[in-house]
């Protein structure tokens, strides 16, 4: 079945620098691809998507290209902010199996002053 | 526009009380998902709708649980009775059949279960 596999956490990083939070998954068809953030205290909200192979999502600063010859959809940003700790989520779908989406376990970031 | 409203934010109750989630979707979604988050299991998806039809509800832990959607407007997930092992955070979220797969979540409902 359709699963993803993200890294686990808790990824500590100073303001500033580089981030990477790895994502990768497993499909039989051809999934839409996501990232999910969510702040303490909050649901979760989408914080950017792709739908084919080679597409870039993009939101805040981040970016993830799908990769399908890799099946990796990697989260990135150039440079981090405190405002940034959260917890993001790699998630799929594959519209055409059903209609739910496929969250990994989280990654817990936290970003120091 | 409002987004998914959650009630109760949080519930505590003691162990054996029946609970009531309830979940406002956002006006013209015609999905809608019921999941549960605990530090142990992650998130989980518990059941989801269709048009106020349960399509999907294989998430459900057990028979204690129940979740109906009388109308495109309200659900609730119900657990009768109540467990320690219940505690957790629950989230609704909906989505339209238009959107490419994007789920609006609610703020969830935190309950502890004594």
């Amino acid at each position: 079945g359709n699963s993803v596999t993200q890294m686990e956490g808790p990824v500590t990083l100073s303001e500033e620098a580089f981030l990477t939070i790895n994502c990768t998954y497993t499909a039989t068809g051809y999934p839409s691809l996501f990232w999910y953030v969510q702040y303490p205290g909050e649901g979760l909200q989408l914080l950017l998507k792709a739908t084919k192979a080679d597409d870039k999502g993009s939101n805040k600063g981040f970016e993830a290209t799908y990769r399908k010859e890799t099946t990796s959809f990697h989260l990135e940003k150039g440079s981090v902010q405190v405002s940034d700790s959260a917890v993001y989520f790699c998630a799929l779908s594959d519209r055409s199996r059903d209609d739910k989406i496929i969250f990994g376990k989280g990654t817990r970031l936290h970003i120091l002053p | 526009d409002a987004g998914v409203i959650q009630s109760p934010r949080h519930e505590v109750t003691e162990m054996g009380q029946e609970v009531t989630l309830r979940c406002k979707p956002i006006s013209g979604h015609d999905y809608l998902f019921w999941y549960r988050q605990t530090m142990m299991r992650g998130l989980e998806l518990l059941i989801y709708f269709n048009n106020n039809v349960p399509i999907d509800d294989s998430g459900m832990p057990e028979d204690r649980f129940s979740a109906k959607m009388p109308n495109a407007s309200f659900s609730t997930l119900k657990i009768q009775p109540s467990e320690p092992r219940d505690s957790a955070v629950y989230f609704c979220a909906s989505r339209d059949r238009e959107s490419t797969d994007t789920q609006y979540f609610g703020p969830g409902t935190r309950l502890t279960v004594l």
